[in-house]
């Protein structure tokens, strides 16, 4: 079936523009996180959205980053004013919970990610 | 507070050689979660394998096998007779309830089999 797709691929944007990034999860995966990988750096939790219930948004550096999920399925990251620290590849993953802890212990399926430059 | 260690930046190797890598993790839960994931060049993570705190048995799955030790607080992974495709970074990866879950990973570590 198909996996987590993600759009742009690469986005190139100078600095204070604003910018959008879209994650299609897996089909009837209701958990779906934001992450941002920095060059030769792991991955920084963004943002994790279940189903219905308020998104943990602890992860998400500052109030220039938000997302939102509608219909549960797709997600957009929009980074507003972008700075040249922003550039690094966003990463979407998704994942269908089945157990405790709401579910955020179980296997994450990623995306090909969205390598974001800011000039 | 959980933390995920994986000391070895970059790990190379000549192909068939076996080569393993290093996962150290903290965590003051009982009930934990570790993953490992490979990003090949093209970017994209591939899941590997998860195992619970509760689960100390190791794992095989062909040329690939995972040492669990809790008194160590490491899950190693090993590659038997490693192949040019194996090149790739390989995360590790831990969720406890005292990050909410929320799955901390370590910075990778950057596997080079040459030919």
């Amino acid at each position: 079936g198909a996996g987590v797709s993600q759009s742009p691929s690469n986005k190139v944007t100078e600095k204070g523009k604003d910018v959008e990034l879209r994650c299609d999860p897996i089909s009837g995966h209701t958990a779906l996180y934001w992450y941002r990988q920095s060059l030769g750096q792991g991955l920084e939790f963004l943002i994790y959205f279940q189903g219905n219930s308020a998104p943990d948004k602890s992860g998400l550096p500052s109030d220039r980053f938000s997302a939102e999920r509608t219909g549960g399925s797709v997600s957009t990251l929009t980074i507003q004013r972008t700075q040249q620290e922003d550039s690094a590849v966003y990463l979407c993953a998704s994942s269908l919970p089945t157990g405790l802890a709401g579910g955020k212990q179980e296997t994450q399926y990623f995306g090909p990610g969205t390598r974001l430059l800011v000039l | 507070a959980q933390k995920v260690t994986q000391a070895q930046t970059e790990i190379s190797v000549v192909e068939k050689e076996d080569v393993t890598l290093d996962c150290v993790y903290e965590t003051r839960d009982t009930t934990y979660y570790l993953f490992w994931y490979k990003q090949p060049p093209s970017g994209e993570l591939v899941f590997l394998i998860r195992r619970n705190s509760f689960d100390e048995q190791n794992e095989i799955s062909g040329r690939y096998s995972w040492n669990f030790q809790k008194s160590t607080s490491s899950f190693n992974f090993t590659i038997t007779a490693s192949q040019v495709v194996d090149s790739a970074v390989y995360f590790c990866a831990l969720s406890d309830s005292g990050g909410s879950y929320i799955p901390t990973f370590g910075r990778g570590t950057s596997l080079i089999v040459h030919p």
